[in-house]
């Protein structure tokens, strides 16, 4: 049982270029969701899912694009990377009616130059 | 006003200290209380969840929620180089525990 896993763990971008991180997690979990984690500013979410085929907005959605099209898997596209988008980008999931347990994956690090 | 505000720290304390990490949060919704702890490049993972007010213990660590102060707090006993992590605390609300409101972090350094 792999649980969450993400790929890559570090990419440098350049400014203007596009990169899908990718999030899977075979626990069979309805729940998905991608954060970004910046230094001092805690986890800000940036897409969420409910289900395959489901998808909604967080809290800092610009400049990114999600899909769901399997229960597994919950990409995270960024199209025209910008410096703003340098963070560390984690995905967790959880199961339905377990609304406390986030199972977070290891995170991808990402620069933007 | 953020809606949940955190110490951010760092917090240095000596092997076998007390330790008091804490949160205040503003929206009066809140039910579901959590505290995840987070290692040094890798992903949070959940220590604590307690439902509406009171204390619950787990080992060494205790978490507190007091509604009436819009306040929680998690208290490790004993602290051991291994509890150096950054602590999260995240809130959820009844009828849309679809997300949750994460804190910033307090950064715990446990020195031998």
């Amino acid at each position: 049982n792999a649980g969450v896993t993400q790929t890559p763990k570090f990419r440098i971008l350049k400014i203007g270029q596009s990169m899908t991180l990718q999030c899977a997690q075979d626990m069979n979990h309805n729940y998905m969701y991608w954060y970004r984690q910046d230094p001092g500013m805690g986890l800000k979410l940036i897409y969420y899912s409910v289900g395959a085929g489901i998808t909604d907005k967080g809290e800092v959605p610009n400049g990114y694009n999600v899909s769901r099209s399997t229960t597994e898997d919950f990409p995270l596209r960024l199209e025209l990377a910008a410096p703003s988008q340098t963070s560390v980008y984690f995905c967790a999931s959880r199961r339905t009616g377990a609304e406390e347990t986030q199972y977070f994956g290891p995170g991808t690090r990402l620069l933007v130059l | 006003q953020k809606e949940v505000e955190q110490d951010p720290g760092p917090l240095s304390v000596p092997e076998g200290a007390i330790v008091s990490l804490n949160c205040t949060y503003s929206n009066s919704a809140f039910q579901y209380f959590m505290w995840y702890r987070q290692y040094s490049r890798k992903g949070p993972e959940l220590l604590m969840y307690t439902y509406s007010s009171g204390n619950k213990e787990d080992g060494r660590f205790t978490a507190q929620v007091d509604k009436s102060s819009k306040y929680i707090s998690l208290f490790i006993r004993d602290s051991q180089p291994s509890d150096s992590a950054t602590y999260l605390c995240a809130m959820s609300w009844p009828y849309n525990t679809d997300k949750l409101i994460f804190g910033t972090g307090t950064r715990l350094q446990v020195f031998p």
